[in-house]
Formats: structure tokens, sequence, C-alpha cells
């Protein structure tokens, strides 16, 4: 079946520090892997994407490689700001298509 | 910019009630889904919805169901309300040729008595 992993948080950094939140899947055939992001009061966001392996997605600084010999995605962000405080999902949609399969969501809080 | 609305942000019912959860989007997509959102579980799915009048069972349907009347609205109803459906429920809708982008509605924090 699939599924997702993701690190447990909460994380809180300082300012400028660098980030990584792991994210390990589970899929039959060969998913689309995601990153979302949820500020505080608003619903879900799209960061970032990728469709294939050793594609890299990006965004805001924020980065992941799709590795599929690990089946990883970690979200990567080389120096972080107090506006990156968020709950962060890492996400697979099925190569059906049809179904998309959250992480459990890590909290980020940045301190200035 | 698409838009996803929730009919409200905060919900409070009591158990037994029947308690309405609306979502409506405003491009035209295809495809609606309900999810609920619970710490250290993530976001679980409920009911997707293909096209009017059609729905999907998610993960973890029982207890609700779900309402496609009109292409743009995605109803979601719980017959009977209990305590353990207290949570936050998110409505997200995308097109059927671009199904790999979701745009999230804010979410109905629904607290039941």
């Amino acid at each position: 079946g699939n599924s997702v992993t993701q690190m447990e948080g909460p994380v809180t950094l300082s300012e400028e520090a660098f980030l990584t939140i792991n994210c390990t899947y589970t899929a039959t055939g060969y998913p689309s892997l995601f990153w979302y992001v949820q500020y505080p009061g608003e619903g879900l966001q799209l960061l970032l994407k990728a469709t294939k392996a050793d594609d890299k997605g990006s965004n805001k600084g924020f980065e992941a490689t799709y590795r599929k010999e690990t089946t990883s995605f970690h979200l990567e962000k080389g120096s972080v700001q107090v506006s990156d405080s968020a709950v962060y999902f890492c996400a697979l949609l099925s190569n059906t298509g049809n179904q998309f399969y959250f992480g459990t969501g890590t909290s980020l809080t940045v301190i200035p | 910019d698409v838009k996803v609305t929730q009919s409200s942000r905060y919900l409070v019912k009591r158990t037994g009630e029947k308690v309405f959860l609306e979502c409506v989007q405003d491009m035209d997509h295809e495809n609606m889904f309900w999810y609920r959102q619970d710490p250290g579980l993530g976001l679980r799915l409920i009911y997707f919805s293909y096209d009017v009048k059609m729905k999907e069972k998610g993960d973890i349907p029982e207890g609700y169901s779900v309402s496609r009347e009109k292409k743009e609205r995605f109803s979601l109803i719980l017959e009977s309300a209990s305590t353990n459906q207290t949570s936050m429920y998110l409505c997200a809708s995308s097109s059927r040729t671009r199904a790999s982008e979701q745009f999230f509605g804010p979410g109905t924090r629904l607290t039941v008595l």
C-alpha cells in the first residue's frame, strides 16, 4: 500500500539555521511527491513537488530531491526565517493519480 | 486565483446532532475531497468526488456521508455527531487534467460536546 512517514516534531530552530525535515514513503509504482505547508489558521498550500526520480523541487528557498533508491523526499532550507514557522506535510500522489497520502506533519518554530 | 471556501471556521455541536459542512470552489474543478486533520495523524481522507453525484469512500468514511449535487459544492454530513468526530475538517479541490495540484480551504474546526 501507499504511506508516508515523516519525522516527529516539533522542531525549534534559531533564525538562519539549517533545516532538514525527513520524509520517506512506501508506494506501489512511481508516485509523485509533494511538500505542503500550513501556516497558522490557514489551509494547506503546495510548497514544492517532484514527479519522477532524481527530480528536485524548489520554492521559497526550500528544496527536496526525489530519491527512489532510498524512497525519500527530505525537505531542506539553508537559512530559515521566523516567517517559515508553520506545519509541513510530506505527501504522495498514487500512480493512479486519484488519491493523496499525507504524513503526520512536522511543526516548525523559528525563533529570532 | 483558485478559491476554496468552507462555510464555517469554527463550529460547536452536541452529540447526536446532524451536522453539515459545506465547501465551495470557484475554479470549475471536477475533483473535490474531504479530509480530517488530527494531531499526530496528519490528514486522512474521508470521501472524495470526481463529478457531480459521484462519490468514493476514502480511508475513514464511517460516520460520514457526502453530497455533490452541483459541481462547485461538496457537502460533508455527520448524521449523528459523536465526540470522536471533534477535529479539523479540510476541503480540497483539483482539476481532472491537473490532479496533482490540490487546493485547500481554510478548514472548519468542529467541536462535538
